[in-house]
């Protein structure tokens, strides 16, 4: 059971948007904590993708975009392409277990 | 350019140590904070360990506290993870990964597999 809850998988036709949203408590993404977003291609090492909240690393395409509000954060995709086909992982920081918590992790299939 | 690489792991007996590294080049090591991170085979990522940029100051998952420990070496640019007390629920690849001035984990390493079985 993950701290951070997040759909175990969304999917959509190429071209179109998803959303992956990540939903947290009052100990972690509550108390103002950053969320950052990982995506994770299949037998590959994970990759930051949004860093807090909201922030693209260099050469992440802005069809990728986060944002955070209240106990929740969202990720989205627009303009689905066949290689964003990966896991993607929300996470945070929790006061009560005073450590970095991620969410179980969301598999995105492009139809 | 920003590389780390972990290596270390091993098939080992339940109850067994093993010690693993996570050497880095293409940056300042000691100017950033550095975690460990798990994944059990097809399941999601666990944090494990964290360690300041001195290694002062060390941080454990409840799962792994007082079983590993993780230090580092400045002047080799290598980070550790002592293991012990092996269980069948520590068997996973192990990343390290660095801590970014936003705490995010910019930079991750291929990972090494653990594999703890009799």
């Amino acid at each position: 059971q993950s701290v951070l809850t997040q759909p175990p998988s969304v999917s959509g036709a190429p071209g179109q948007r998803v959303t992956i949203s990540c939903t947290g408590s009052s100990s972690n993404i509550g108390a103002g904590y950053d969320v950052h977003w990982y995506q994770q291609l299949p037998g590959t090492a994970p990759k930051l993708l949004i860093y807090g909240n909201s922030n693209r690393p260099s050469g992440v395409p802005d069809r990728f975009s986060g944002s955070k509000s209240g106990t929740s954060a969202s990720l989205a995709i627009t303009g689905l392409q066949a290689e964003d086909e990966a896991d993607y992982y929300c996470q945070s920081h929790d006061s009560s277990l005073s450590g970095r918590v991620f969410g179980g992790g969301t598999k995105l299939t492009v139809l | 350019e920003v590389q780390l690489v972990e290596s270390g792991g091993a098939l080992v007996q339940p109850g067994g140590s093993l010690r693993l590294a996570c050497t880095a080049s293409g940056f300042t090591f000691s100017s950033y904070a550095m975690i460990w991170v798990r994944q059990a085979p097809g399941k999601g990522l666990q944090y494990v360990s964290g360690i300041s940029t001195s290694g002062g100051s060390t941080y454990y998952a409840n799962s792994v506290k007082g079983r590993f420990t993780i230090s580092r070496d400045n002047s080799k640019n290598t980070l550790y993870l002592q293991m012990g007390s092996l269980r069948a629920e520590d068997m996973a690849v192990y990343y390290c990964a660095r801590v970014d001035p936003n705490s995010a984990l910019d930079y991750w390493g291929q990972g090494t597999l653990v594999t703890v079985s009799s």
